[in-house]
């Protein structure tokens, strides 16, 4: 079974902190992404890597940075908080289109409230 | 812009009542993908279907591709209060590295 995990489901912080969203897959998988989810809006594509190192912006980089130096985790960074980011924070991973599937596995999500 | 979009955004049934929720995309797809995520979960996947025209089912449920492999359909059959959740279509465009998701379709389900 693909597990994807995710370092918080639950996170408080404060205004202008920096936070640290962490998930790892015990796949091998090549794809990772990063999605946020608010009521009435789907799912919105943060960030996605292909592969250690590199990044592409999803539909909502803006205020988020990320980081893949190993090919099981891969982190999202909110360098200043704010509180439109409080939302849901999914992360998922896949093997590469090419293997002709992309089936994406999410982990449990982080409920991230910025006060 | 976008380009998968899903129909309905939310849909209210009684139980026992059909559902069907549509996804389209202006652009040619390799696959569709459908999901499931149950209230206070994550998606989980349910089906890919690649085949123009293709159909599968899944006990009530029934999945379609269309045969210009632009939209897809689920519907489900005499809904069940365990039928209840947000139903996500994914589709991966031609020579796209990433499926591209709809905005789900909310199922509510009156006993």
């Amino acid at each position: 079974d693909v597990k994807v995990t995710q370092s918080s489901r639950y996170l408080v912080k404060r205004t202008g902190e920096k936070v640290f969203l962490e998930c790892v897959q015990d796949m091998d998988h090549e794809n990772m992404f990063w999605y946020r989810q608010d009521p009435g809006l789907g799912l919105r594509l943060i960030y996605f890597s292909y592969d250690v190192k590199m990044k592409e912006k999803g539909d909502i980089p803006e205020g988020y940075s990320v980081s893949r130096e190993k090919k099981e985790r891969f982190s999202l960074i909110l360098e200043s908080a704010s509180t439109n980011q409080t939302s849901m924070y999914l992360c998922a991973s896949s093997l590469p289109s090419p293997s002709g599937k992309d089936t994406q596995y999410f982990g449990p999500g982080t409920r991230l409230t910025v006060l | 812009g976008q380009q998968v979009m899903q129909i309905p955004q939310y849909q209210h049934v009684q139980e026992g009542e059909d559902f069907t929720t549509y996804c389209n995309s202006s652009t040619t797809l390799s696959n569709i993908q459908w999901y499931k995520q149950r209230p206070g979960g994550h998606p989980v996947f349910l089906i890919q279907l690649v085949k123009s025209g293709e159909v599968k089912k899944q006990k009530r449920l029934t999945f379609q591709f269309g045969e210009a492999k632009k939209n897809s359909s689920l519907h489900i059959t005499a809904t069940q209060t365990t039928d209840v959740g947000t139903y996500f279509c994914a589709g991966l465009l031609t020579n796209a590295g990433k499926s591209t998701f709809g905005d789900g379709t909310t199922l509510t389900v009156k006993p």
